[in-house]
């Protein structure tokens, strides 16, 4: 079975600065991650994925995230924060391959608040 | 490609009513998911759909639950007998055969009162 721990569940910046929301996972086998942003009232939206290669991998609206194997993170990061990047963010993982493949497991959630 | 759409967004029972909800994937999205997502957690698996065959199922979904994909294109979650503890958002999503990445409704809002 696969985990997911957010480690900070409200992350509260001002405009313009960085950010990091941090991810790390719990699985025996190989995996897939993922963010989703959610936006209030609405589904969640795909924002980067890791399927294989490069470890830096970039997602729309700025965001980037770098997979660590060694210690099982997925941190998201932006260089710049704007005020409607304000959103719920989910790390997910699903197994690599097998009969079970897509099926997600999510965080928490992190609560990204950015101030003017 | 108009998204992945839930029915109804909203839904108020009393407890001990049955409801169901309604899912149309993205067209040609062989692959359909249901997940619940309570205040403050991430959403949780329920149960997916390849077509029409449901492959696997959560502990999650009790006998009071299930889940219809009659032909393959949208889906049912009924809910018999509804408990204080169904009060949640209860999402969908398609993919295509596969994709790893899931396309998400906006979910249907369920509080039993």
């Amino acid at each position: 079975a696969q985990s997911v721990t957010q480690l900070d569940s409200q992350v509260p910046v001002f405009e313009e600065a960085p950010v990091e929301l941090r991810c790390n996972y719990s699985s025996s086998v190989s995996v897939y991650l993922f963010w989703y942003v959610q936006y209030p009232n609405q589904g969640l939206q795909l924002l980067l994925k890791y399927l294989s290669g490069s470890t830096l991998v970039k997602g729309i609206n700025g965001f980037e995230a770098e997979f660590n194997k060694s210690q099982t993170s997925f941190h998201l990061r932006k260089p710049s924060v704007h005020i409607s990047d304000t959103a719920e963010y989910f790390c997910a993982v699903s197994k690599a391959g097998g009969t079970s493949y897509g099926k997600l497991t999510f965080g928490q959630g992190t609560i990204l608040t950015v101030h003017p | 490609d108009t998204g992945v759409s839930q029915n109804p967004r909203h839904k108020i029972t009393k407890r001990g009513q049955n409801v169901t909800f309604r899912c149309d994937p993205i067209s040609e999205h062989n692959r359909l998911y249901w997940y619940r997502q309570t205040l403050g957690q991430g959403p949780e698996f329920l149960t997916y759909f390849q077509n029409e065959a449901q492959l696997e199922k959560s502990r999650l979904l009790s006998d009071r639950f299930s889940a219809e994909r009659p032909k393959g294109s949208f889906s049912t979650l009924e809910i018999q007998r509804t408990e204080q503890g169904d009060s949640a958002m209860y999402l969908c999503a398609s993919s295509p055969q596969g994709v790893y990445e899931q396309y998400f409704g906006p979910g249907t809002r369920l509080t039993v009162t």
